[in-house]
């Protein structure tokens, strides 16, 4: 089953807006992560969030992290047409090592 | 990029044949992990294994058999393949602590039985 589920499926936007993804979870988790998928590449990390803490940034992504509503949310900044991709969240229960992927965010940046 | 290799990159086979994807990493890491990915389901775990000759089923074992004599390889074998399993397969690998760490993925192979 999975653990994480991102909303929404489809999301498609112009270059410079911001783009905003939510991933939802159901267990307790020791952290949280946010990976790209470029069409036919593999699986980039991007962010990992731990359970204690509520806001991480790299670039121009910023992650945030609400474990009362065991919810996390992606947001692009200034957006570009390179950022067109997939985009999942990965989330990893208490006590285990392994996170389990939702089914993914499909990002289009118009140019 | 994380040194990983996966092969064939492609492969077309047909119903009942033995099929073995390759995994090779130059990173030293302790897990190395087999998903298949397909559309509506996204990322699920076949396999996984955290160490020589150590691994453990996922969330989608049944069909799949897997084995790490090396560190560096990880292969997954289906032993009669069938259309079920025609999908895209992806090898991640991570370094091994307490909590999950990011996992490093390779770029796919694409195996269709027909």
């Amino acid at each position: 089953s999975q653990q994480g589920e991102e909303d929404p499926q489809a999301l498609s936007i112009q270059e410079g807006e911001n783009a905003t993804m939510n991933c939802s979870y159901k267990t307790s988790i020791n952290n949280l992560q946010w990976y790209r998928q470029n069409s036919g590449r593999g699986l980039v990390h991007l962010i990992l969030i731990r359970s204690n803490e509520r806001e991480k940034h790299s670039g121009r992504l910023r992650v945030t992290l609400d474990t009362s509503k065991k919810s996390s949310s992606l947001l692009i900044t200034a957006s570009r047409a390179a950022d067109t991709a997939s985009y999942f969240c990965a989330a990893a229960a208490g006590g285990s090592y392994i996170p389990t992927f939702g089914r993914g965010t499909s990002l289009i940046v118009h140019p | 990029d994380a040194g990983i290799t996966q092969s064939p990159r492609h492969k077309v086979t047909e119903t009942g044949t033995p099929v073995t994807l390759r995994c090779h990493q130059t990173e030293n890491h302790r897990y190395m992990y087999w998903y298949r990915q397909d559309p509506g389901h996204g990322l699920r775990l076949i396999h996984y294994s955290y160490g020589v000759k150590d691994t453990d089923k996922g969330e989608v074992s049944d069909g799949y058999s897997v084995s790490r004599s090396k560190t560096e390889d990880f292969l997954l074998t289906l032993e009669s393949a069938t259309s079920s399993q025609t999908s895209v397969y992806f090898c991640a690998i991570s370094e091994g602590t307490g909590e999950a760490q990011p996992q490093h993925f390779g770029d796919g192979t694409r195996l269709s039985i027909l």
